[in-house]
């Protein structure tokens, strides 16, 4: 186990509404990033927050959003959801400093159906 | 834009036999590349990871390969087990990105008794 928590383990939406996934680090990682996995898919990276502010983002749209809190926990949110969205998202914390402060440990996800 | 090519997307070994998976880069910066093995209703775990001052990596029955030149890294699975049946990512990241991962495709292993 990772000690990286993800809530809920599923959730199912319809097109338009908004969505608020939930992430719990490692203690002590201050590095949380969001991807976004298709089926059948690799993850794709959205973005990143270190020190809750955004460190970087991948392709995707502003209706993607996130924040991070001092408490090592971390949100996804998705405004007007489509049905392109129905994905696993995944979150993974890493150290982001000091040996193998890249290393990212991953949750087990939140699986997200839109429709 | 994919900037980890990962192939094959699917692979069947016997059991006892060597798995090999194959990732190309094209992005000189990335400075970090591992493997995560994902399991179906699974997060990905980290397998192994290599840095590209260094050519070879083995941890137990997983060795990376790494050719700087080439841009092109392996994976090999020796004596495969059936409970090594999983889906496999490479990737790669560099510090600008804050080592944000690229994933490969994915390759779908099936490891037969």
């Amino acid at each position: 186990e990772t000690g990286v928590t993800q809530s809920p383990t599923h959730l199912i939406k319809t097109r338009g509404q908004q969505v608020t996934l939930r992430c719990s680090s490692q203690s002590g990682h201050n590095t949380v990033s969001w991807y976004q996995q298709a089926l059948g898919q690799g993850p794709q990276f959205i973005f990143q927050y270190y020190r809750e502010e955004e460190n970087g983002r991948g392709n995707f749209p502003p209706r993607f959003s996130g924040l991070q809190f001092p408490n090592y926990s971390s949100e996804l949110n998705v405004n007007a959801l489509e049905l392109d969205d129905s994905a696993l998202y995944l979150c993974a914390s890493s150290p982001g400093v000091g040996t193998n402060g890249e290393t990212q440990y991953f949750g087990p996800g939140t699986r997200l159906l839109v429709l | 834009q994919q900037q980890v090519k990962q192939s094959p997307q699917s692979l069947i070994v016997q059991k006892g036999g060597i798995s090999i998976i194959n990732c190309a880069y094209e992005n000189t910066a990335f400075d970090y590349f591992p493997w995560y093995q994902q399991f179906p209703g699974k997060g990905p775990a980290l397998l192994i990871a290599i840095r590209p001052d260094v050519s070879e990596k083995k941890e137990g029955r997983f060795t990376i390969s790494f050719n700087k030149s080439a841009k092109q890294f392996s994976l090999h699975i020796m004596d495969s087990q059936p409970g090594d049946s999983a889906t496999y990512f490479c990737a790669a990241s560099d510090s600008n990105s804050g080592y944000a991962l690229n994933f490969g495709k994915g390759t779908s292993l099936l490891v037969t008794p």
